[in-house]
């Protein structure tokens, strides 16, 4: 089972500023990464698909990299409606499809 | 527009047994990857089981033979059968999938399970 490690764990960042989130596979997993952003009380919603897709009406702000083992995904300017839990998530050696264990960004 | 609304959800006794249904409209389910994914209270996401759209089944092993995914074709609706529920079985249960196997493009609202005595 390929585990995925998110760091940090917290991320607290003021409007306008820049995100970055990493996600780190315990194998290769190529390009074969997701992200996703769940609010409170919210379904996960998909952001970006095989490392650096954005899914449909997803903001361009938002951007994926990476590949192999080592991924990140970049808010570029963060806006208050980013706040949320961010998680990442492989389908290269599945199943089992895992998911990291997220990291939340917090809007100062 | 694609939709996927579950139910079923409750309180259930440890050892007791409870069904969940997603049903799906904008698409066929028999034409997606279709899965369940949960998420206990304060956790992160755990992916469950996967229907593949030709049929295949798999399960994560924490619920490998207590639990029984399924579809039926007419009504469009996806199941997912939880049996011999344990404490740690707990979670808001999510129906997600799509076009594309391990891409979890849709998910619905998600229904609430609560294993206590």
């Amino acid at each position: 089972e390929t585990v995925l490690t998110q760091s940090p764990a917290t991320l607290s960042l003021s409007p306008g500023e820049r995100a970055t989130l990493s996600c780190r596979a315990s194998q290769n997993v190529d390009t074969y990464l997701l992200w996703y952003q769940q609010k409170p009380g919210q379904a996960p919603r998909l952001l970006i698909y095989d490392g650096s897709y954005r899914a449909s009406d997803i903001p361009a702000r938002f951007s994926g990299s990476g590949s192999g083992t080592d991924f990140t995904l970049t808010i570029s300017s963060l806006e208050p409606e980013d706040s949320a839990v961010y998680y990442c998530q492989q389908r290269s050696n599945w199943p089992p499809l895992t998911f990291g264990g997220g990291t939340k960004v917090e809007i100062k | 527009e694609v939709q996927l609304v579950e139910s079923g959800g409750g309180v259930v006794q440890p050892g007791g047994s409870l069904r969940l249904s997603c049903a799906a409209s904008g698409f066929t389910v028999s034409s997606y990857y279709m899965n369940w994914v949960r998420q206990a209270p304060g956790k992160g996401l755990e992916w469950v089981s996967v229907m593949f759209s030709g049929g295949n089944t798999y399960y994560a092993d924490s619920v490998k033979g207590r639990f029984t995914i399924s579809r039926h074709i007419s009504k469009n609706m996806l199941d997912l059968q939880l049996n011999s529920l344990r404490p740690e079985d707990t979670a808001v249960y999510y129906c997600a999938g799509g076009p594309t196997g391990g891409i979890l493009v849709y998910w619905g609202q998600g229904t609430p399970v609560t294993v206590s005595s």
